[in-house]
């Protein structure tokens, strides 16, 4: 069971919005301790899509952004596309197991 | 733009010592200050997060639940990073990765390695 729970699976149409939540706690994301997003294309390395809660690494598409509030982070992309197909994966510093955690990962499915 | 490359055996034997090198190129391990991890991935699974080791002094911070097993070392000289993990079993089939991390997030990843434990 991780540390930070996602959902499964979204889905939405082309141009669509859909959000991914990542729910943590008082010792991670309630700490105050940063959450990151990755996207992982299948049988390819994860690759980094939000660092720092909200930032885009350089070449990013605006189309995705990132959030916190409370033990949560969100991630959101926007004029969703066929190839934003793949597997995210939330992450953050948990203060009480001394390490690095990541969410199960949520597939994003487009209709 | 530092680019990581991950090499080792693919099949390793239960309980023996699963052994895989990270080489850094494009960039001095040398030269500024980095962590440079290793996280693992088994098939249609999450990421788990191994360690890490500094550059500056050489610091290394292992995950709680594989402290045990874990040895992640620094040579400089031949611009590597190595893992070691002890008494594997066939939990320990994964994907591994060499990745750096920058603002507690980990921005370059290398392609990954298969490993299978099995006999």
């Amino acid at each position: 069971q991780s540390v930070l729970t996602q959902p499964p699976s979204v889905s939405g149409a082309p141009g669509q919005r859909v959000t991914i939540t990542c729910t943590g706690s008082s010792s991670n994301i309630g700490a105050g301790n940063e959450a990151h997003w990755y996207q992982q294309l299948p049988g390819t390395a994860p690759k980094l899509l939000i660092y720092s809660n909200n930032n885009r690494p350089s070449g990013v598409p605006d189309r995705f952004s990132g959030s916190t509030s409370g033990t949560s982070a969100s991630l959101a992309i926007t004029g969703l596309q066929a190839l934003d197909e793949a597997d995210y994966y939330c992450q953050s510093y948990d203060s009480s197991l001394r390490g690095y955690v990541f969410g199960a990962g949520t597939k994003v499915s487009v209709l | 733009q530092v680019q990581l490359q991950e090499s080792g055996p693919g099949l390793v034997k239960p309980s023996q010592t699963l052994s895989l090198t990270c080489t850094v190129s494009g960039d001095s391990i040398n030269s500024g200050s980095y962590y440079y991890n290793w996280i693992r991935q088994p098939a249609g699974k999450g990421l788990e997060w191994i360690g890490h080791i500094y550059t500056t002094d050489g610091d290394i911070t292992y995950n709680p639940s594989l402290k045990s097993r874990v040895t992640i070392s620094l040579d400089m000289s031949k611009k590597q990073f190595s893992l070691k993990l002890s008494s594997v079993t066939a939990a320990d089939t994964a994907v591994y990765y060499c990745a750096t991390l920058k603002y507690d997030a980990f921005d370059i990843w290398g392609q990954g390695t298969v490993v299978t434990v099995s006999s």
